[in-house]
């Protein structure tokens, strides 16, 4: 079944800025999502179709994609950044969705 | 606004069924896909499958292909998803998440308050 890598963890001081990679073979064809889950909460979707950023969403969160690799950039990144994120899709068809396995933000 | 308001918690033994509810209000019901997400303690999402309110169609990822059914119900505007043979692997949080757009079925643009489901004997 279709794949998304992500990094377990990611570590950033305040006001720097942090990357988190998501790979996986059917992203040239199909948008990435990327979402935001703080504990005990339900995900937030920070970024859609690769590089949308949903109203409310502050524009320290960017993304963007290069062949099988979409990239969520958080610049300046704050203490309440800190959560685990999401990268989702879907298959080459676009008939089975898929998430990859959280990136654990810690802002040191 | 867009509201997703799910059933509660539930705790079943092994072997059983859970169906979960999702009632959705402040938009168009049948003109939005809603999607099912799941996650277990401590883990990360896992994309259960999709209905299109319009239709009633739907589609699920393999692994709960044959133990899982979504439906809806327009008249109440409510959305179900029932999975059956239950094991303790399947103790999670469901949560029902609708798509953004209208025009893409993907982005989880809107979800709910997640049910607990307990799998123990």
């Amino acid at each position: 079944s279709y794949e998304l890598t992500q990094p377990p963890s990611v570590s950033v001081s305040p006001g720097q800025t942090a990357r988190i990679t998501c790979s996986g073979d059917a992203l040239p064809k199909q948008y990435a999502y990327w979402y935001q889950q703080k504990p005990g909460q339900a995900p937030v979707l920070v970024i859609y179709k690769d590089s949308e950023r949903p109203s409310g969403i502050p524009e320290r969160f960017s993304g963007s994609s290069s062949g099988t690799t979409v990239t969520l950039t958080i610049s300046g990144v704050q203490a309440e950044d800190e959560a685990d994120y999401y990268c989702q899709s879907a298959d080459s068809s676009g008939t089975y969705g898929v998430f990859g396995g959280g990136t654990k933000l810690t802002v040191l | 606004q867009v509201q997703l308001v799910q059933s509660g918690a539930e705790v079943k033994k092994p072997g059983a069924s859970v169906k979960v509810s999702c009632k959705a209000s402040g938009y168009t019901f049948t003109s939005y896909y809603m999607h099912w997400v799941r996650q277990a303690p401590g883990q990360g999402l896992e994309w259960m499958g999709i209905i299109n309110p319009s239709g009633g169609s739907t589609s699920y990822a393999q692994k709960f292909q044959g133990r899982v059914t979504m439906t809806r119900d327009t008249s109440t505007s409510t959305v179900y998803m029932e999975l059956s043979s239950l094991r303790s692997e399947d103790t999670a949080v469901y949560y029902c998440a609708r798509a953004r757009d209208y025009s893409s079925s993907w982005g989880l643009g809107y979800w709910g308050q997640g049910t607990l489901v307990t799998v123990s004997s």
